[in-house]
């Protein structure tokens, strides 16, 4: 399995402000997968960055409030963007396993936004 | 529409208590189904992956079943340390995901 660093860990950000957390595997991957774990509820994909192309976004979710990088095999970032308290989740990253049968999630960022 | 859905939302057990964690799912083309665990400040911790009715898969204390329709997490004597939240995931043949939102479980010593 692959093993996965996110950063930051946590933060607490004001309304109207942009983070970016960055997702680092130890191993090249082809599928990065970016998620949004709200309290309580399941896990929401976000969007599905491939090295090279654009991101994939799921419905309810788009490019300007989300941008997402993939400059290489190994890493990939996240940008919540103009946040309101609405966004305050917990983001995960998440890559594929052999055969895209498994995914592997990093420990995830924890943000608050006041 | 393909969802996921888990009971109960949450169990707590004495240790030694055997008991069982449901997922049942609606699925258009199951490509799998998984079983994670997620410890409060981590990300999930994969466990298994199931393919098709009747597979079953065993991790310690941990042994995971499958139907048509549900899959089942039994828990043999646990012990404190299996407290935590079991997630359930399916994927269908387009290769999306579906969570639920899972069981969080209690062992008390």
């Amino acid at each position: 399995s692959a093993v996965i660093s996110q950063k930051p860990s946590r933060d607490i950000c004001q309304r109207g402000t942009s983070l970016t957390i960055q997702c680092q595997v130890d191993s090249q991957v082809t599928m990065m997968f970016w998620y949004r774990q709200q309290p309580g509820q399941s896990l929401t994909l976000i969007a599905t960055a491939n090295q090279g192309s654009e991101a994939t976004y799921e419905s309810g979710f788009v490019i300007d409030k989300f941008p997402i990088s993939r400059p290489n095999l190994t890493f990939s970032t996240l940008t919540v963007s103009n946040m309101s308290p609405e966004d305050s989740s917990i983001y995960l990253c998440s890559v594929d396993g052999t055969g895209l049968d498994e995914q592997y999630f990093g420990p995830g960022t924890r943000l608050t936004v006041t | 529409e393909d969802q996921v859905t888990q009971s109960p939302e949450a169990l707590r057990l004495q240790e030694g208590e055997s008991s069982s964690l449901n997922c049942s799912y609606t699925v258009s083309g199951l490509r799998g189904l998984f079983w994670y665990r997620q410890d409060p400040g981590k990300g999930p911790e994969f466990l298994f992956t199931l393919y098709s009715a009747g597979e079953e898969k065993e991790k310690e204390r941990l042994k995971a079943t499958l139907t048509k329709k549900e899959s089942f997490l039994h828990i043999t004597a646990p012990k404190p340390e299996d407290s935590a939240t079991y997630l359930c995931a399916v994927t269908n043949t387009g290769n999306q995901f579906y969570f639920g939102t899972g069981t969080s479980l209690t062992v008390i010593p």
